[in-house]
């Protein structure tokens, strides 16, 4: 059974570029969340996507935008990209919006120069 | 709004000796709490959660933890240590259970043979 799988694991991008990051969830899960998870610190709530809707956004700027596809798939969009963009980006997933449990991906390690 | 605190960024302990890993929370309403590992090269894993009801939960891997509302603590310890503990750990917090977790700061163990 594959768990969470992230593409790309690392990438590299200059200032003002835009990037796509692609989120497939563990089998039978429904829901999708993304975290930012800049060095040395905790992962921080981007947002989830349920039945291909944003429901839940932490404070991110309008520069960081999802999608969820209908076999569940995910991407996380950054337009405009800033030095401090530069992390690792987690992708979550779970049955159900609110169960807490999540199974996270290895993370796509972003690095903007 | 919902956050967390860990204090201590590193944290050695040697190997069969007690683990004890501290998290204090701050929420607005009754919490729901949760410990993640994350092992190198790892996702995030979930090591137990706190809803409702007995205040002392078991995880996996001999990890406990338990929920002292009067001293808004939800501290983790594992009696004795093993090289394979060796990782980062991470206390979150939601509202209600959902997946809009805050997570503290995290902290990495290290194993002292």
């Amino acid at each position: 059974d594959a768990g969470v799988t992230q593409s790309p694991t690392h990438l590299i991008k200059t200032r003002g570029q835009q990037v796509t990051l692609r989120c497939s969830p563990k089998s039978g899960h429904d829901t999708v969340s993304w975290y930012q998870q800049a060095l040395g610190q905790g992962p921080q709530f981007i947002f989830q996507y349920y039945e291909e809707e944003e429901r839940q956004r932490g404070n991110f700027p309008d520069r960081f935008s999802g999608h969820q596809f209908p076999n569940y798939s995910s991407e996380l969009n950054v337009n405009a990209l800033l030095l401090g963009d530069s992390a690792l980006y987690l992708c979550a997933s779970s049955w159900g919006q609110n169960t807490g449990e999540l199974f996270f991906g290895e993370g796509s390690r972003l690095t903007v120069l | 709004a919902q956050s967390v605190t860990q204090l201590g960024s590193h944290v050695s302990v040697s190997e069969g000796a007690l683990v004890l890993l501290r998290c204090n929370y701050s929420s607005s309403v009754p919490p729901y709490l949760f410990w993640y590992v994350q092992y190198p090269n790892q996702g995030l894993q979930l090591l137990l959660k706190y809803t409702t009801g007995a205040t002392l939960v078991k995880g996996i891997n001999g990890f406990e933890a338990e929920f002292k509302k009067s001293e808004t603590s939800f501290h983790l310890t594992k009696p004795s240590a093993h090289m394979s503990d060796a990782a980062e750990y991470f206390c979150a917090v939601s509202r209600y259970g959902n997946n809009r977790l805050a997570f503290g700061k995290g902290n990495q163990v290290v194993v002292i043979p």
